[in-house]
């Protein structure tokens, strides 16, 4: 039972532009949604949150949207940079504390 | 300066060996975890340990044993029991219930 999917193995985008990552899941008891990034045989670092009394969080060229009517989020990424290559997971924290990870979104962005 | 470590970053285990990953903080953080990466896959969590000398086994437990005996150390066992070990293993920690959880740089088990 996959609580919390990306649909989308990956995603290229071209320097500059916006990238969307997407992340839908099924429990709606969840209470907070992180986004981490992950470089090959890495650690993910933690990018940004949202609790799931709020529809967007913002930092710098990052902003995470809530539609909870829907159970999607997505991350936002402007201007994007080649540095931004990397794996976003997504994950939902549930009320005991225990994070549940998508797939994983390896995103490419080209020069 | 504080943060996770693991050790070692690489891990070579012969059939029928059991073998433990090192994972220790600094970060005086009380609860401490263990996921598993496959190519193609997201984490997931083998065990957990929201305090000293307790923890309870997460979605994949089997093959895997943990100790908590020490707030700053949270070693993983992989048995001989556990069939497909070849992953990354990625340990993380997490302070107050509402903060996020860091992780570790990781270590790559491979079987001879």
């Amino acid at each position: 039972d996959q609580q919390v999917k990306q649909n989308s193995p990956s995603l290229s985008v071209q320097e500059g532009r916006i990238s969307i990552l997407n992340c839908d899941y099924t429990n709606s008891m969840f209470d907070y949604f992180l986004w981490y990034k992950k470089y090959p045989a890495e650690g993910p670092t933690f990018l940004i949150s949202i609790s799931s009394i709020k529809d967007k969080n913002e930092d710098g060229r990052f902003t995470v949207f809530l539609n909870k009517s829907a159970k999607h989020l997505s991350l936002h990424i402007v201007p994007s940079q080649p540095g931004d290559s990397a794996v976003y997971f997504c994950a939902a924290k549930n009320q005991g504390g225990k994070l549940i990870f998508g797939q994983g979104t390896e995103l490419s962005v080209k020069p | 300066d504080g943060g996770i470590t693991q050790s070692p970053k690489y891990l070579f285990r012969k059939e029928g060996q059991n073998v433990t990953l090192s994972c220790e903080q600094n970060l005086n953080h009380d609860a401490m975890y263990w996921y598993r990466q496959d190519p193609g896959q997201g984490l997931r969590l083998i065990y957990y340990s929201q305090i000293v000398n307790d923890f309870q086994k997460g979605d994949i437990a089997e093959g895997y044993s943990v100790s908590r005996e020490k707030k700053e150390s949270f070693p993983l066992t992989v048995t001989s029991a556990q069939k497909n070990p070849t992953a990354f293993y990625l340990c993380a920690s997490r302070g107050r219930p509402e903060e996020t959880q860091y992780f570790g740089p990781g270590t790559r088990l491979l079987v001879l």
